[in-house]
This record gives structure tokens, C-alpha cells and sequence, in this order.
């Protein structure tokens, strides 16, 4: 089982929609948690940080579960240029980052 | 801005040579890092380092190796280069300060290697 777990989609959303990633994870001495963003042949960038009481950056929405162990992100109001691959970030201690395989999502209009 | 940039955006090498992949970033930066990043598998660290001249495996070293002597400077060494080692390979680094920007990675344009 891997460490970081994803729906790998894709997701196929017209603007204007809500979609929501879910991500799992089974350290439970995770102790950070990211959202990156990876556009088609490019490198990821960082979209969010993920607190524990959940936290909002324009349309997006991230939150954490640490009693389940998940992390979630709802984009709202869904644009083009939202298309891209999304990934789920965990670290460990030390500085150890284990990366989901990502999420792959298409907005059309 | 910080920026990572990377030696090279395309390699072509062959089986059984001595690579090298170079990666400089200029935020003075404590930890840097080397993924690969192959379809379906996401991104697996290969090593890291925390400091100059500390490195620490992550979780796929085999067959490479690692050189940090100065702070901007992080260098992957394939010993010799094999076709499973195809791959897209991405630096990184983190500030390293305390709290959770310290974990917040910057990446470079990533190096396409093809070992033929």
C-alpha cells in the first residue's frame, strides 16, 4: 500500500463546477501537509498549505483529518485554467516528503 | 523569487555511462532534494541533504549518488547509467526554518534523462 494515496481521475468538470480531491495517508506521524499543483510538463508549484482547522486561498479549500488520516481539496467555481494535476504532499519527520502519484483534472467549456 | 534551476532540460546518455545532473538554487536555502518522476508512480526521492556535505537516502538510492559541497550546489550522479533509470528527475529545496514554511519545496524545471 503506498504511504500517500490519490484518485488518479481524471476528472472531467465544465466551468463553473465544484470538484473536490480527497488524499489518505497511513503515517500517522505525518506531519505536514501540502497541495501542489503540476501543469502538463512542467514542475509543481506549491498551491496551499492544509492546517487542521481548514483553510480557504480564494476558491480553494483545503482540509485536514488526522483522526482518519485524510486531506481534502474542493475547488470552486472551476476555470481553464485550473487544468492540471494536483498533488497530495505529506512529510514526515526530518524533512522526508512522500508525494501522491496526483490527481489529474480537466476543466472544458 | 526563489529559483532552482537545473544543469540540463533534455539528456540523452548510454547505458553505462557516468552522469551527472546539476542543481543550484540562490535562497540560501538549508535542504535540498532529487526526485524522479515516472508516469503513474509520482515523485520518489532519491536522496537528500540537510546540509553541505550531509546527504541522507530517501527512498529509491539505489544506483545514484549524491554531492552537496556547497549550500546552492546539489549534484546527482548516476555511476552507470541503465535504461531503467529513464526518467524525469526534479530538484528541490526547502527553506528548512522552523514551523511550516520550512517545508514548503521550490523546484526546478525538472531534467528529462534518456539512457538509450
Amino acid at each position: 500500500r503506498k504511504e500517500v494515496e490519490q484518485d488518479p481521475g481524471p476528472f472531467n468538470v465544465p466551468e463553473g463546477a465544484t470538484v473536490a480531491f480527497n488524499c489518505t495517508y497511513s503515517n500517522s506521524a505525518s506531519q505536514s501537509f501540502f497541495w501542489y499543483r503540476q501543469d502538463c510538463r512542467k514542475e509543481p508549484k506549491l498551491l496551499m498549505s492544509v492546517y487542521s482547522s481548514g483553510n480557504e486561498d480564494g476558491r480553494f479549500t483545503a482540509q485536514l483529518n488526522r483522526a482518519s488520516q485524510y486531506i481534502s481539496l474542493l475547488i470552486r467555481d472551476s476555470k481553464l485554467s485550473d487544468s492540471a494535476t494536483y498533488l497530495c504532499v505529506v512529510n514526515r519527520i526530518g524533512f522526508k516528503t512522500i508525494f501522491g502519484a496526483g490527481t489529474r483534472l480537466f476543466v472544458k467549456a | 523569487d526563489v529559483k532552482v534551476t537545473q544543469s540540463s532540460r533534455y539528456l540523452v546518455k548510454r547505458t553505462g555511462e557516468k552522469v551527472f545532473l546539476e542543481c543550484v538554487q540562490d535562497m540560501d536555502h538549508e535542504n535540498m532534494f532529487w526526485y524522479r518522476q515516472d508516469p503513474g508512480l509520482g515523485l520518489r526521492l532519491i536522496y537528500f541533504s540537510y546540509d553541505v556535505k550531509m546527504k541522507e537516502k530517501g527512498d529509491i538510492p539505489e544506483g545514484y549518488s549524491v554531492s552537496r559541497e556547497k549550500k546552492e550546489r546539489f549534484s546527482l550522479i548516476l555511476e552507470s547509467a541503465s535504461t531503467n533509470q529513464t526518467s524525469m528527475y526534479l530538484c528541490a529545496s526547502t527553506p528548512g526554518i522552523g514551523g511550516r514554511r520550512g517545508y514548503e519545496q521550490y523546484f526546478g524545471p525538472g531534467t528529462r534523462l534518456t539512457v538509450t
